[in-house]
Order: C-alpha cells, then sequence, then structure tokens
C-alpha cells in the first residue's frame, strides 16, 4: 500500500472526447508523475509536477495537460481522444527536496483508459 | 528509440532456485537505476534500487549489480517463492527524477 490513490479505476470515452484522471499523493509527498503505459509494454513519462509547475515532459503532445493542486494532488487532462490514448495511466509521488537527492517515485494502481 | 531495454519477455525458475533478470541501457546520463514489481491490477511497487556509483546493492532476497562499462544492469532473486511471480520493470533515472522503465520481464515461479 503506497498511500498513491487513482480514480477512476476504470474509464471508457470515444473517440474526440476529454478526459480527466485524478490522482492524490501520498502524505509528505511534494512531486507528482503521470505515467502512461500501453498493453505489453513499460510506462512511459508524460509530465511531472513539483510544487503545482510543470517540472519536465515527455514526447507527448499538448493536449495531454496536467494540474498540481496547494495540496500536491493532481490531475492529468487529455483532449481530442484518439484510440492510441487506450492505456494505463500511472500516478506517482514522490519527495523532491531543492538541490538534495531524487526520491524514490511511488506508484498508484492506476486508471484503466479505453477508448472506442 | 528505446534507451532502456529488457531483452528477456519472460522468465520461468523453480522455487527456491535463483532468478536472473537484465536491463540494458544506453544513456550515459542515467544516474540511478531501480527495479520495481507489478501484479495485475496494481500499480509499479518499488523493489530496489542502486546508484550509479556503485556496483552492488543488496536487500534481502534481492540483488542488483551494475556494470557501467557494458550499460548492463541484472537483479538476482534468491531464492525465488511463488510470491515473487509478477512483471519486473528495470528503470532509470536521469535530470528531474524522470524514469525511463523498460519493457518488462513476467516472471512466473514454480512451486
Amino acid at each position: 500500500e503506497t498511500g498513491v490513490t487513482q480514480s477512476p479505476t476504470h474509464l471508457i470515452k470515444t473517440r474526440g472526447q476529454q478526459v480527466t484522471l485524478r490522482c492524490s499523493s501520498q502524505s509528505g509527498h511534494n512531486t507528482v508523475s503521470w505515467y502512461q503505459q500501453a498493453l505489453g509494454q513499460g510506462p512511459q513519462f508524460i509530465f511531472q509536477y513539483y510544487r503545482e509547475e510543470e517540472n519536465g515532459r515527455g514526447n507527448f503532445p499538448p493536449r495531454f495537460s496536467g494540474l498540481q493542486f496547494p495540496n500536491y494532488s493532481s490531475e492529468l487532462n487529455v483532449n481530442a481522444l484518439e484510440l492510441d490514448d487506450s492505456a494505463l495511466y500511472l500516478c506517482a509521488s514522490s519527495l523532491e527536496l531543492a538541490g538534495g537527492a531524487k526520491n524514490i517515485q511511488y506508484f498508484g494502481a492506476g486508471t484503466r483508459l479505453s477508448v472506442l | 528509440d528505446q534507451q532502456v531495454k529488457q531483452n528477456s519477455p519472460s522468465l520461468s525458475v523453480q522455487e527456491g532456485r535463483i532468478s536472473i533478470l537484465n536491463c540494458d541501457y544506453t544513456n550515459s546520463m542515467f544516474d540511478y537505476f531501480l527495479w520495481y514489481k507489478k501484479y495485475p491490477a496494481e500499480g509499479p511497487t518499488f523493489l530496489i534500487s542502486i546508484s550509479s556509483i556503485k556496483d552492488k546493492n543488496e536487500d534481502g532476497r534481492f540483488t542488483v549489480f551494475l556494470n557501467k562499462s557494458a550499460k548492463h544492469l541484472s537483479l538476482h532473486i534468491v531464492p525465488s517463492q511463488p510470491g515473487d511471480s509478477a512483471v519486473y520493470f528495470c528503470a532509470a533515472r536521469a535530470a528531474g527524477n524522470k524514469l525511463t522503465f523498460g519493457g518488462g520481464t513476467r516472471v512466473l515461479v514454480k512451486p
């Protein structure tokens, strides 16, 4: 049990729609990272939020966007859904200290998104 | 361009024997390496890690070895137990704590 919770667990959308996924980070953590895991592959980094600011982004188009709130929870928004967006979306939280060593990322169970 | 590769998609081992999982990487800027274990319907669970300045880290039944010159790391599980049956991901960390994952190795430990 990592203390990282994601909602919803499953979601079905149609092509062109928009979706919002939510993540509550582990108590004491200030950083949230989002990953996309397609079937049979490893997770791929989407972006990271540190103290409510985007702090790094992977190779994903701008229709993938995010937010981090003052309580360090986070949202992932995907606009204009495509069939290839069908995947498991994982959120990970960690405690990042300015100038300090990077800490371990702890993952939630994920949201499985199906785009029809 | 896959910067982290796990070339064995699956591994089957007898209970009590050693499981050896391998991982290769290409990016010299990676400074930290991690192994995660994933059960179905759960998120990846952190298992063990190693800094790029070390060549071995041990935690109970799990040992990770790093060969920087070969850009290769391995995870040894001794002895393997049925509860170890899961998918194992190798991950490498670069600046900004972004993790790059391999494709995973499915381990089956037979009783």
